[in-house]
């Protein structure tokens, strides 16, 4: 499968633990993005990269929150001192750099409890 | 920043029918508006985008049209079939930027 592929695809943690999630991209796409999304809700925009760089980062996004994309290639995203608001999916997606509304491919998700 | 609100939140109707989703957004500059199917825990899949200097677009059963004059876009599904139950999601790309920002979605239920 050369789709976008996330893991771990579910994590139960207690609170105040720290979590990480790896997405690895389709292999020519230089965006990446994550979003979260909670239940009966759209996914919400977290940050996305273009490249290794970090172009943009949600206002919403507390400092507990923190994405990189060191080689431009795979991404983490870590979560510190994780709460119950916290528990969600967390979806990653990667496109094609072009014009604008190049399509965004998502990965299955990875699905947080925080307990 | 940009804002998406969508129409209804959810949505039964019969086989055979038709059904029709609508969003709003803000930013009069947005140009690109997707829409993506979600099925009971799996990934959202884009089935169907428009740009802004097209007014309609369809393929086969599925169709959007676009008022940007009104800052509105809408998803039409004829003679729906079963398959077609699932969360869709209307999205919008604010200018400047390459980030979709998502409708609250549509709970279609197709009714056999």
């Amino acid at each position: 499968d050369t789709g976008v592929s996330q893991n771990p695809r579910h994590k139960i943690t207690k609170r105040g633990q720290n979590v990480t999630f790896r997405c690895d991209p389709i292999s020519e796409h230089n965006r990446l993005y994550w979003y979260r999304q909670t239940l009966g809700q759209g996914p919400e925009f977290l940050t996305y990269f273009q490249n290794e760089a970090q172009l943009e980062k949600s206002r919403l996004l507390s400092d507990r929150f923190s994405a990189e994309r060191p080689k431009g290639s795979f991404s983490t995203l870590e979560i510190q001192r994780t709460e119950q608001g916290d528990s969600a999916m967390y979806l990653c997606a990667s496109s094609l750099t072009g014009a604008t509304g190049n399509t965004i491919y998502f990965g299955e998700g990875s699905w947080l409890t925080v307990v | 920043g940009e804002n998406v609100e969508q129409h209804p939140s959810t949505l039964s109707v019969q086989e055979g029918d038709s059904a029709v989703i609508k969003c709003t957004y803000s930013d009069s500059a947005s140009n690109y508006f997707p829409w993506y199917k979600q099925e009971l825990g799996k990934r959202p899949q884009l089935i169907i985008d428009i740009r802004s200097n097209v007014g309609e677009k369809k393929d086969q059963r599925i169709a959007v049209t676009l008022n940007k004059t009104a800052k509105h876009f809408s998803l039409h599904i004829t003679e729906t079939q079963p398959e077609d139950s699932a969360v869709y999601f209307c999205a919008a790309i604010p200018p400047g930027t390459y980030k979709y920002i998502f409708g609250t979605g549509t709970r279609l239920k197709v009714l056999a």
